[in-house]
């Protein structure tokens, strides 16, 4: 079975500051991953994916995650945040094997960005 | 721009109410699911379809059905609405394949 777990349930952080959401995951078979971000009273937007290839993934709004197979790990990164990144985001993966119609989702990470 | 489309922002309901929530998504997206979003619990399954009338159930079914009569609509039915059901209720749907989900706005659903 596949879990997700993200390390952090609230991440406070000053603007323009570096932030670092961590997820990790497990799975006994190869996988996809995902971050999603969720803005107060909206649903989720897909900030970006890993597939395959560089495990050095860019996303929208200057995020960039790295897909670590050995440490199992997806983190997700930004070097400098603004006020507008305040929101909840989520970590989520899909197995690349037989049905992968469903994800598995973490829990959530609430990132405040405060002046 | 394409989208997932949920009927009502904000719904409040009396308990015992049958309520229908209703999402058309216009993507031709074979798969479409349903998740509710507690604090602290993230997002549960609660149904999912990958194809016109086909259902499977997610982590939390109880209490919950679905339908879809047609590929972009995919509703979900509180029977007796209870309020152990009030949430906030997501759509979402995906093509086959490798590809992310897309979401609707979301359907804040309080049973009184």
């Amino acid at each position: 079975a596949q879990s997700v777990t993200q390390l952090d349930s609230q991440v406070p952080v000053f603007e323009e500051a570096p932030v670092e959401l961590r997820c990790n995951y497990s799975s006994s078979v190869s996988v996809y991953l995902f971050w999603y971000v969720q803005y107060p009273n909206q649903g989720l937007q897909l900030l970006l994916k890993y597939l395959s290839g560089s495990t050095l993934v860019k996303g929208i709004n200057g995020f960039e995650a790295e897909f670590n197979k050995s440490q199992t790990s997806f983190h997700l990164r930004k070097p400098s945040v603004h006020i507008s990144d305040t929101a909840e985001y989520f970590c989520a993966v899909s197995s690349n094997a037989g049905n992968n119609r469903k994800l598995i989702w973490g829990l959530g990470t609430s990132l405040a960005v405060n002046p | 721009d394409v989208k997932v489309t949920q009927s009502s922002r904000y719904l409040v309901k009396r308990t015992g109410e049958k309520v229908f929530l209703e999402c058309v998504q216009d993507m031709d997206h074979e798969n479409m699911f349903w998740y509710r979003q507690d604090p602290g619990l993230g997002l549960r399954l609660i149904y999912f379809s990958y194809d016109v009338k086909m259902k499977e159930k997610g982590d939390i079914p109880e209490g919950y059905s679905v339908s879809r009569e047609k590929k972009e609509r995919f509703s979900l039915i509180l029977e007796s609405a209870s309020t152990n059901q009030t949430s906030m209720y997501l759509c979402a749907s995906r093509p086959s394949g490798l590809y992310g989900y897309t979401f609707g706005s979301g359907t804040r659903l309080t049973v009184v």
